[in-house]
């Protein structure tokens, strides 16, 4: 069964970096065609879509953020990344990561990572 | 960019069936995924592909489209299904999630 653990700091000041990992376990990133994404949802909203990443290191964002979103892959510690940057309180939100299976369905998510953005 | 919607809230009475739906230009030539998601825990994938059940998800959980309407179908509904709901397509290279639905169980 796969597992999927965001971590990093939960609180980020206002214009620096937002920076999380999210550790797969259960198999290996490599195995399979899929894509690892990350997804946030602010308290009382909807779910927004960040951006994914196969193992190629090819990558696709949400061209809302696209300018400000970094995602990478460690194979070899079985990871993946993200960094957003010039963050604002409205980047305050839980900050999901996910497996991307076929059809682009999330089969697989952590259990979230709140992060908040405040000085 | 290609944009879904859903309403707000749904209401269904206890043992009756709801039926949740989200709306998008031609969206029923896309894929369309449904997610349930109760407080404080992360969501759970229960209809993929339009009308696939994931192993483990209830059969009273089924999928529909129509049109610019896809819809999720919860019958004889239980207070156990009391949660968020949130209908996602994938376009364009973008994930594109609703802004979800609250459904009540009365």
């Amino acid at each position: 069964q796969v597992q999927l653990q965001e971590s990093g700091p939960g609180l980020v000041k206002p214009s620096q970096t937002l920076s999380l990992t999210c550790t797969v376990s259960g198999g290996s990133m490599s195995s399979g065609s899929y894509f690892w994404s990350w997804i946030r949802q602010p308290a009382g909203k909807g779910l927004e879509w960040i951006g994914r990443i196969y193992t190629s290191g090819y990558t696709n964002y949400n061209p809302s953020l696209k300018s400000r979103v970094t995602i990478t892959v460690d194979t070899s510690k079985n990871q993946f990344s993200l960094m957003l940057s010039s963050v604002t309180a409205a980047d305050t939100a839980v900050y999901y990561c996910a497996r991307e299976g076929s059809s682009s369905r999330f089969e697989y998510w952590g259990q979230g990572a709140p992060v908040t953005v405040s000085s | 960019s290609y944009e879904v919607t859903q309403p707000l809230s749904v209401s269904v009475a206890l043992g009756q069936t709801a039926r949740l739906t989200c709306g998008g230009n031609n969206i029923e030539y896309k894929n369309v995924h449904w997610y349930q998601q109760k407080p404080g825990q992360a969501p759970v994938l229960v209809i993929y592909r339009v009308d696939n059940r994931p192993s483990g998800i209830s059969e009273r959980f089924s999928g529909s489209t129509s049109g610019n309407t896809a819809s999720l179908i919860i019958s004889r509904a239980q207070a156990g299904d009391e949660a968020d709901y949130h209908c996602q397509v994938w376009d364009s290279d973008t994930v594109v999630f609703g802004g979800g639905t609250k459904l009540t169980v009365l």
